[in-house]
């Protein structure tokens, strides 16, 4: 079965420091887009950024970048020079071919640090 | 530009109450739409999603249903509500379907079942 899977329920970070938020996932299909997306206490959730399955490169979008790790089913978002408006929750999220359906894990809570 | 548009912002409702949120997208046309819930402190679970005018598709089995009677107008209903329908409800439009396409949410509606 598909699965999302983010261990880590709440991350603290210094401002203008990095952090990786970790996401693995499970899928026997091997077409496959795998996303983050930011929700702040506003509620609302923002896309950052996209990672496919046959795509050689890690994406990057600015201070975004997705570390993927394909044979180990990774796909961790790093957070590069941190800002205090980066507090919120982060999601990782996976779409399968066909494209209907989109598999959220249970989030990470960042909070940065002045 | 498209913009997604979801309202009521916050709702609060006695059991047994009916249920009609909705949601429109503007500047753009067939857009696939979709509802999802966000339980507290949790990832997002799709409800139902849509491919065109009347073609609704249920995920979960519920005490809910949806309804597309235009292009770019879906609506979420119940004709009575259960305290297990509290939660965060979120609409999202992708323009095709795809494993490669991001969602654009909505600003979400805060949903309170007394």
């Amino acid at each position: 079965a598909q699965k999302i899977t983010q261990t880590q329920p709440g991350m603290f970070v210094q401002e203008k420091e990095a952090v990786t938020l970790d996401c693995t996932y499970d899928t026997s299909d091997p077409s496959y887009g795998l996303f983050w997306y930011k929700q702040p206490s506003s509620g609302e959730m923002i896309f950052l950024i996209y990672q496919g399955s046959y795509d050689q490169q890690n994406a990057t979008e600015g201070r975004y970048s997705l570390n993927f790790q394909k044979a180990r089913k990774s796909a961790n978002l790093v957070i590069s020079a941190s800002q205090l408006g980066d507090s919120a929750m982060y999601f990782c999220a996976m779409t399968l071919a066909g494209g209907f359906k989109t598999i959220f894990g249970a989030g990470t809570r960042l909070f940065v640090k002045a | 530009s498209q913009t997604i548009h979801q309202w009521p912002a916050t709702l609060v409702q006695p059991v047994g109450s009916p249920l009609s949120l909705e949601c429109t997208v503007e500047g753009t046309s067939n857009p696939n739409l979709y509802w999802y819930r966000q339980a507290a402190g949790r990832g997002l679970q799709l409800l139902f999603y849509s491919v065109g005018i009347g073609q609704i598709s249920s995920e979960v089995p519920q005490n809910l249903s949806a309804s597309r009677p235009q292009d770019r107008q879906f609506i979420l209903s119940s004709k009575k509500l259960l305290l297990s329908d509290s939660g965060f409800y979120l609409c999202a439009w992708s323009p095709q379907l795809g494993y490669n396409e991001k969602l654009f949410f909505g600003s979400g509606t805060q949903l309170s079942v007394l």
